[in-house]
């Protein structure tokens, strides 16, 4: 299986700060991956997929790049509903895993 | 708009089967994946069942437990899960996979699944 390192697994934040998120697969995935938010008691909410591309109604502050092996999750100017739990999904070669998450608290 | 919706918490004593269901509204012609969240942890990936319903495959820690179905009729999918132990109680998800790409573009609200005696 592919393992999904995210880093850092808790990052403290201001209203208005630009926060990035990194995640490292054990091997290459190409552009196979989706950034999730989940707020606690919720359903993962779906921010980005194919690495950067935003899904539709998310705030454009939220932006991803990377390719192959190392992704970033960039949210630029934080707001008070991003405080979140977000995780980094792969979904290359037919397998499914995911980070083990990053809280973004105040 | 696509929704999935999934059936009410349960609690399982040990060794008991569980039987999860998630009705698709909405474009239903996808994939549909089970994946699940134990109390503070992250996602595991349990399997997948195809839009027709006759294919599966599950992760390898899984098989033997878990079995998927699909009722295409009334757009619903159901995950059984066998021989409980106290690991498994976790919130259990639906997802649908997202045809142009693989990765998950809607989620059922989550299933609890306790497991106690």
């Amino acid at each position: 299986d592919i393992q999904m390192t995210q880093s850092p697994s808790t990052l403290s934040a201001s209203v208005g700060d630009r926060v990035t998120i990194t995640c490292r697969a054990s091997q290459s995935i190409g552009s196979s991956l989706a950034w999730y938010q989940q707020k606690p008691g919720e359903a993962p909410n779906l921010l980005i997929y194919q690495t950067s591309t935003l899904e539709g109604g998310v705030p454009s502050r939220f932006s991803g790049s990377g390719s192959g092996a190392e992704f970033t999750l960039t949210i630029s100017g934080l707001q008070a509903e991003d405080f979140a739990t977000y995780y980094c999904h792969q979904y290359n070669s037919y397998s499914w895993t995911f980070g083990q998450g990053t809280k973004v608290e105040i | 708009q696509v929704q999935l919706v999934q059936s009410g918490t349960e609690v399982k004593k040990p060794g008991a089967s569980v039987k999860v269901s998630c009705k698709a509204s909405g474009s239903t012609d996808n994939y549909i994946h089970w994946v699940r969240q134990a109390p503070g942890q992250g996602f595991e990936w349990m399997g997948w069942i195809s839009p027709n319903g006759f294919g599966t495959n599950s992760a390898q820690k899984f098989q033997g437990r878990v079995t998927m179905t699909r009722d295409t009729s009334i757009s619903a999918v159901y995950m059984e899960f066998k021989r409980l132990t106290f690991d498994d109680t976790a919130v259990y998800y639906c997802a649908r996979q997202n045809t142009a790409s693989y990765h998950f573009d809607y989620w059922g609200q989550g299933t609890l699944v306790t497991v106690s005696s």
